[in-house]
């Protein structure tokens, strides 16, 4: 399987939204609604941010959000906060296997 | 609350295998699927395998096939993984992760453990 492709880098200024994108095949994101989005901060582990495509998990803010379209997932981050500022990687499961994007560097301007 | 500790870093030559474990707690062990994912320096995330922890049937990603085996002890709800023939391309950290929603999809990662491959 090879990876998601996401955008190497997205910026925007506080206050601004931005979306991230990810892009699969109809055999991964196409074909399945186990999408998920991880925030990680620079050394520490990843953060579950999205689940089955949009739903999010207790205590993550409600201005993250997740869609899809076809082959391609979707991660909105409404009124951006410089502490947004980190990695984002999507993933996408079929019933046996997982396959996890290129990750996207979100800067704060 | 979950919590996933994982052992401490490792240095191993080429040639060399290395074994990782993953104590959990804060739940009940055998009802989730335990997933683990590394991340070479600088680079992204890659999903490795996961172990059904009740049965302990296991699924490995096609790339470490034959190299990687996950297993696991019941008795003191810990996770193993163990990677031979290791390679300097190996040098990474090692998470697990606990399955917690619907398929593949992690709610709990632990710290990580550093295998750094040098001679």
């Amino acid at each position: 399987q090879s990876a998601l492709t996401q955008p190497a880098s997205v910026s925007g200024s506080p206050g601004q939204s931005i979306t991230i994108s990810c892009t699969g095949t109809s055999s991964d994101v196409g074909g399945y609604n186990y999408v998920s989005w991880y925030q990680q901060h620079p050394g520490k582990a990843p953060k579950p941010m999205i689940y089955d495509v949009s739903n999010r998990p207790s205590g993550v803010s409600n201005r993250f959000s997740g869609s899809k379209s076809g082959n391609t997932a979707s991660l909105t981050i409404s009124g951006l906060q410089a502490e947004d500022e980190a990695d984002y990687y999507c993933s996408s499961s079929t019933t046996s296997s997982t396959v996890f994007g290129t990750g996207t560097k979100v800067t704060v301007l | 609350q979950v919590q996933l500790v994982q052992s401490g870093a490792e240095v191993k030559k080429p040639g060399a295998s290395v074994k990782v474990s993953c104590k959990a707690s804060g739940y009940t062990f055998t009802d989730y699927y335990m997933h683990w994912v590394r991340q070479a320096p600088g680079q992204g995330l890659e999903w490795m395998g996961w172990i059904n922890l009740n049965s302990a049937v296991t699924k490995y990603a096609q790339k470490f096939q034959g190299r990687v085996t996950m297993t696991r002890d019941t008795s003191i709800t810990t996770a193993y993984m163990e990677l031979t023939r290791l390679t300097s391309d190996d040098t990474a950290v090692y998470y697990c992760a606990r399955d917690g929603y619907t398929y593949g999809q992690i709610d709990s990662w632990g710290q990580g453990t550093l295998v750094t491959v040098s001679s």
